[in-house]
């Protein structure tokens, strides 16, 4: 089964809205990476958070970390129609790879 | 340019037939990952080299399954005797470097979209 399961699995907001996405995992972590995957495209990384920080920024993002709940959170602020994509989070459950969720497809209509 | 390279974009091929799938990862990043992606799905990992050290095989779903990488740099894949439920696209993706934990962000390729007739 999946470390990381996002939810919700898709959200459509209007431009100009935050966007919220979750993220939550079943064993204890070292990192909780995000990462946007546009249509037909690679992933990219957007941020890195580690177990022992709480929030982390980068720009018009925010992401929140609760190991105690086995949780994060990306809220996307003031949202654009490039954002529009779909969102993961990665985590390390042990060994040397990342285990991704299914990801949250999210769609801002202008 | 200075990302990650996949080749080809797009492959189609019969049943049966065996594919090689390829990737130049970035200058100096000693990781390489490979990933398959079903359609709407998440990342499924499938095997994971590290400098010179033996290849973390684990997520390979069959013996059909294998890959390589020479030098250091380049990665092949290769599945053989393809059956319609290999139709996925293969993601590579590589880090400054590897470990435990994996604390580099991961760079992707775009992808090779493998469809099995």
């Amino acid at each position: 089964s999946q470390q990381g399961e996002e939810d919700p699995q898709a959200l459509s907001i209007q431009e100009g809205e935050n966007a919220t996405m979750n993220c939550s995992y079943k064993t204890s972590i070292n990192n909780l990476q995000w990462y946007r995957q546009n249509s037909g495209r690679g992933l990219v990384h957007l941020i890195l958070i580690r177990s022992n920080e709480r929030e982390k920024h980068s720009g018009r993002l925010r992401v929140t970390l609760d190991t105690s709940k086995k949780s994060s959170s990306l809220l996307i602020t003031a949202s654009r129609a490039a954002d529009t994509a779909s969102y993961f989070c990665a985590t390390d459950p042990g060994a040397q790879k990342l285990v991704f969720g299914q990801g949250t497809r999210l769609t801002i209509n202008p | 340019g200075a990302g990650v390279s996949q080749s080809p974009s797009n492959k189609v091929t019969e049943k049966g037939k065996d594919v090689e799938l390829r990737c130049d990862p970035i200058s100096g990043h000693t990781a390489l990952y490979w990933y398959r992606q079903s359609l709407g799905q998440g990342l499924e990992f499938l095997i994971y080299f590290q400098g010179n050290s033996a290849p973390d095989k684990s997520g390979l779903p069959s013996d059909r399954f294998s890959a390589e990488r020479t030098g250091g740099s380049v990665s092949t894949l290769t599945i053989q005797r393809t059956q319609q439920e290999d139709s996925a696209v293969y993601l590579c993706a590589s880090s400054l470097k590897g470990g435990a934990p994996p604390s580099q962000p991961q760079h992707f390729g775009d992808g090779t979209r493998l469809s099995i007739l």
